[in-house]
């Protein structure tokens, strides 16, 4: 079955460290996607990726570092400067940039 | 930029009945518009989208859409709802000017109760 496989599902951060949290596909999309879900405030960009080994800034990129050196991944560093970390991490990829996005299943992230 | 509006935080809506849940965007440049599904501790899945044609967008589990270019508007609608539709609707336009920007509603919560 093709989709997109993130890991882990719960990931608890102490204060001062780096995570990072992974996003595989297996759809031979070519973009693909970071968002972060908080409470009532649906969905915020992070990082995108149109293509292998390029990657742009999204709206909320500070204290965020990505990573795209295959096709089928696009792993998401949380940095010690993120000081508000604890979210709902939802990955992405499409085949077309403007067309449908379809979503991993997330990772939640708290805080220690 | 565009901007999307989901008017109703939370939808209750009894069993059986009938439901809209209500999307408007900004912008009236050329977009494909989206809904969304999330149920609790998931990802978002795709209910339906509009690209071009057919103004009424039919999708899964028995949910539709009718895009109004004049209103900026694509709400989504149900004649009779289940108890398992209760989930979280996220509305979300592409702006077809500014590519890899989806553009998401804050979400709607729909409670079907008994």
């Amino acid at each position: 079955d093709g989709g997109i496989t993130q890991s882990p599902k719960y990931l608890f951060r102490k204060e001062g460290q780096n995570v990072t949290l992974s996003c595989e596909q297996n759809l031979n999309h070519d973009a693909m996607y970071w968002y972060r879900q908080d409470p009532g405030q649906g969905l915020r960009l992070i990082y995108y990726s149109q293509i292998v080994n390029d990657f742009q800034k999204g709206d909320i990129a500070e204290g965020y570092s990505v990573s795209r050196e295959k096709k089928e991944s696009f792993p998401l560093t949380v940095t010690s400067a993120q000081k508000n970390p604890t979210a709902f991490y939802l990955c992405a990829s499409s085949d077309r940039p403007q067309e449908t996005q379809y979503f991993g299943p997330g990772t939640r992230l708290l805080v220690l | 930029a565009q901007s999307v509006t989901q008017l109703d935080s939370q939808v209750p809506v009894f069993e059986e009945a009938p439901v809209e849940l209500r999307c408007n965007y900004s912008s009236s440049v050329s977009v494909y518009l989206f809904w969304y599904v999330q149920y609790p501790n998931q990802g978002l899945q795709l209910l339906l989208k509009y690209l071009s044609g057919s103004t009424l967008v039919k999708g899964i589990n028995g949910f539709e859409a009718e895009f109004n270019k004049s209103q900026t508007s694509f709400h989504l609608r149900k004649p009779s709802v289940h108890i398992s539709d209760t989930a979280e609707y996220f509305c979300a336009v592409s702006d077809l000017y500014n590519f890899n920007k989806f553009y998401f509603g804050s979400g709607t919560k729909l409670n079907v109760k008994p």
